[in-house]
């Protein structure tokens, strides 16, 4: 069955990056599309981009362009995400989650979720 | 962006109630690209429905979606206990994909 499996919780300085990792199983791994979506405390879901697993390609959210980069190894079966310039702010839930590769396709299976902590 | 709304925050049920949770686009959806998630704590997401009325395999028919354009509803017809948790939904039809605040179902 489709499974995904994060990398363990983070605790990271002000201005620190992060890089999180989502392995995928139970599938192929190169005819799926890649998101990720965050949950600060007592927040909504947000959406912060995806990759084309297939090809590489990305789609960033315009709120993370320039700190966010997605990544993916295809003989690990592993995407990654990584935030830079950690604020406060971005303390929260990262979750990885499959799409199908049209832009109009539902969030179908998703990661368990890694917790990053930015403190001082 | 599309901003999602959802009302009321949280709704108070007893199980076997009828509960209609409510989900309004700031914009129209393009082809009823809507999707609503179940979230229990500490758990991910849980897709249930998608194109605002399509059920995944494997969610019970309690749970129904409808609507279309910019008011859409998740309708879920006798609550079962396991059923209290937070619904969210999703527009995917335009990037960014957007989520609404969610609804919780409370006892």
């Amino acid at each position: 069955q489709v499974q995904f499996g994060q990398s363990g919780a983070e605790v990271k300085n002000l201005g620190a990056s992060v890089k999180v990792s989502c392995k995928a199983s139970g599938y192929t791994f190169t005819n799926y599309a890649m998101h990720w979506v965050r949950q600060a405390p007592g927040q909504r879901l947000e959406w912060m981009g995806w990759i084309n697993s297939g090809n590489g390609n990305t789609k960033y959210s315009q709120k993370f362009q320039g700190r966010v980069t997605i990544t993916r190894d295809t003989s690990a079966t592993t995407a990654y995400m990584e935030l830079s310039s950690l604020r406060y702010e971005d303390t929260a839930v990262y979750y990885c989650a499959r799409s199908g590769f049209s832009s109009s396709t539902p969030f179908d299976y998703w990661g368990q979720g890694t917790l990053v902590t930015v403190s001082s | 962006e599309i901003v999602l709304t959802q009302s009321p925050g949280t709704m108070s049920f007893s199980p076997g109630d009828r509960a209609t949770l409510s989900c309004r686009a700031s914009q129209t959806v393009r082809t009823n690209y809507v999707a609503w998630y179940q979230q229990k704590p500490g758990q991910a997401p849980r897709l249930l429905i998608y194109e605002a009325s399509i059920r995944r395999t494997g969610i019970p028919d309690r749970f129904s979606g409808s609507g279309s354009g910019t008011d859409f509803t998740l309708t879920i017809s006798r609550l079962e206990p396991e059923d209290f948790a937070v619904y969210y939904c999703q527009q995917y039809g335009r990037s960014p994909e957007t989520f609404g605040q969610g609804t919780k179902l409370e006892l």
